[in-house]
């Protein structure tokens, strides 16, 4: 089945710096790549659709320029937390659609971040 | 505004037993409705995906109903495994959602006992 990386697993870094957060798709292209944040105990809400080549689209509520996102090759796109303050420590999560196949989408394992 | 709800209490059977969990949504009319996995700490997997005009789809031990009438899905997990415990997400897809966005629902953990 398709893979989806994620770089780094676990990542603690001080108010006020920037984090960035790398997505692979190992063994297809990825057009479009999805962001995803939870919280704990809670479900994935939606941040941003990271689309190749242009802008990314953001859900409601969504800060584009606190959640920097760049999609700059097939099978990378990235997500930079600018500014980070403790309210940001959560999970963060990234999925692609592997074109070969249906809708279904294969996620990666996810990056923890803690803001001290 | 859509909403998906799936029973937040965990859920508790026994080792051998048939798992059901239950997705009912409202204000969407979605084109396919997915089940995935999640450990704790780890990103969720793919498990099925069922479309509008298909009421039933199963692969191995697991098998998803979808009621477009009723709003609702089942999905089934026979003889099931303490390696079964795990958060149970459904999420829907298109075309209420443009492209291919998922909604998710709250997701239901399930402990098997042996």
């Amino acid at each position: 089945g398709a893979v989806v990386s994620q770089h780094p697993s676990r990542v603690i870094c001080k108010s006020g710096t920037s984090v960035k957060i790398e997505c692979r798709s190992l063994d297809f292209q990825a057009t479009t790549m999805f962001w995803y944040r939870q919280f704990p105990k809670q479900s994935l809400m939606l941040m941003a659709t990271s689309n190749e080549g242009s802008k990314a689209t953001y859900e409601q509520g969504v800060e584009k320029d606190k959640f920097l996102i760049n999609h700059a090759s097939l099978t990378l796109s990235t997500l930079t937390v600018t500014s980070a303050h403790p309210e940001d420590s959560s999970f963060y999560i990234c999925s692609a659609r592997d074109p070969r196949g249906g809708n279904e989408q294969y996620f990666g394992p996810g990056t923890r971040l803690t803001v001290t | 505004s859509q909403k998906i709800e799936q029973n937040s209490e965990a859920l508790n059977i026994q080792e051998g037993k048939t798992a059901t969990l239950t997705c009912n949504y409202t204000n969407y009319s979605p084109a396919y409705l997915q089940w995935y996995r999640q450990d704790p700490g780890r990103g969720p997997v793919f498990l099925l995906l069922i479309r509008e005009n298909e009421k039933e789809k199963r692969k191995e031990r697991l098998k998803v109903t979808f009621d477009t009438t009723l709003k609702q899905s089942l999905f089934h997990i026979t003889a099931s495994q303490p390696a079964d415990s795990a958060t149970y997400l459904c999420a829907l897809g298109g075309p209420s959602n443009a492209g291919n966005m998922l909604t998710f629902g709250g997701g239901t953990r399930l402990m098997v006992k042996p």
